[in-house]
């Protein structure tokens, strides 16, 4: 069945230092593709999306591309800072015609910046 | 405009009593979802509506029943808690884009303690 894996954390890491999150799917079709985060204590916030195969998703600084070949959709970030401190989640969706379009989230990935 | 709100944020039952938690979103959405947010395991989709009047199971559906009365609520009830429900719960909302992707708006999540 559809499923996402990503790499486990925590992950620490200096302020500014370079980020990479790994994600990869399995799916039927051609899903689209997202990142959440999870601020502390509140609920999820889509960070960026991707809707087919080379499309490169980016917002605030993060940016990951579909990348159909490899069935993956790597979270990165040139330079962290302490505000980005949070979890991370990498999700598909289905088809709407298919659980209304759930989503299928990863296990989650905390990560720590420290200054 | 508020978007997702839930109700109530904290919560602790007992095994055995049953409450509701509310879902309301001012989006005018078609689609929304409750999910369960465990350590380790992402969130897990527990049943899901596709329109006012219509309710369906997702992958947990086991133990909770759901309402839509209204287009802007979502309705999530448990009426024997047991301490296997002890998680944290959000709602999500959708609707179909422009560009056929299911973009989903979370609500700020309960935390529900079963004792």
């Amino acid at each position: 069945g559809d499923s996402v894996t990503q790499m486990e954390g925590p992950v620490t890491l200096s302020e500014e230092a370079f980020l990479t999150i790994n994600c990869t799917y399995t799916a039927t079709g051609y899903p689209s593709l997202f990142w959440y985060v999870q601020y502390p204590g509140e609920g999820l916030q889509l960070l960026l999306k991707a809707t087919k195969a080379d499309d490169k998703g980016s917002n605030k600084g993060f940016e990951a591309t579909y990348r159909k070949e490899t069935t993956s959709f790597h979270l990165e970030k040139g330079s962290v800072q302490v505000s980005d401190s949070a979890v991370y989640f990498c999700a598909l969706s289905l088809p709407f015609y298919n659980q209304g379009g759930k989503l299928i989230f990863g296990q989650g990935t905390e990560l720590s910046v420290k200054p | 405009n508020a978007g997702v709100t839930q109700t109530p944020k904290f919560r602790v039952l007992k095994t055995g009593q049953s409450m509701t938690l509310l879902c309301a979103q001012d989006m005018n959405h078609e689609y929304m979802y409750w999910y369960r947010q465990d350590p380790g395991m992402g969130l897990r989709l527990i049943h899901y509506s596709v329109g006012e009047g219509t309710t369906a199971k997702g992958e947990v559906p086991d133990g909770y029943n759901v309402s839509r009365l209204k287009k802007q609520n979502f309705l999530l009830g448990l009426e024997s808690a047991a301490p296997s429900q002890t998680s944290v719960y959000f709602c999500a909302s959708s609707s179909l884009t422009s560009r056929g992707y299911n973009e989903q708006f979370f609500g700020p999540g309960t935390r529900l303690t079963v004792l």
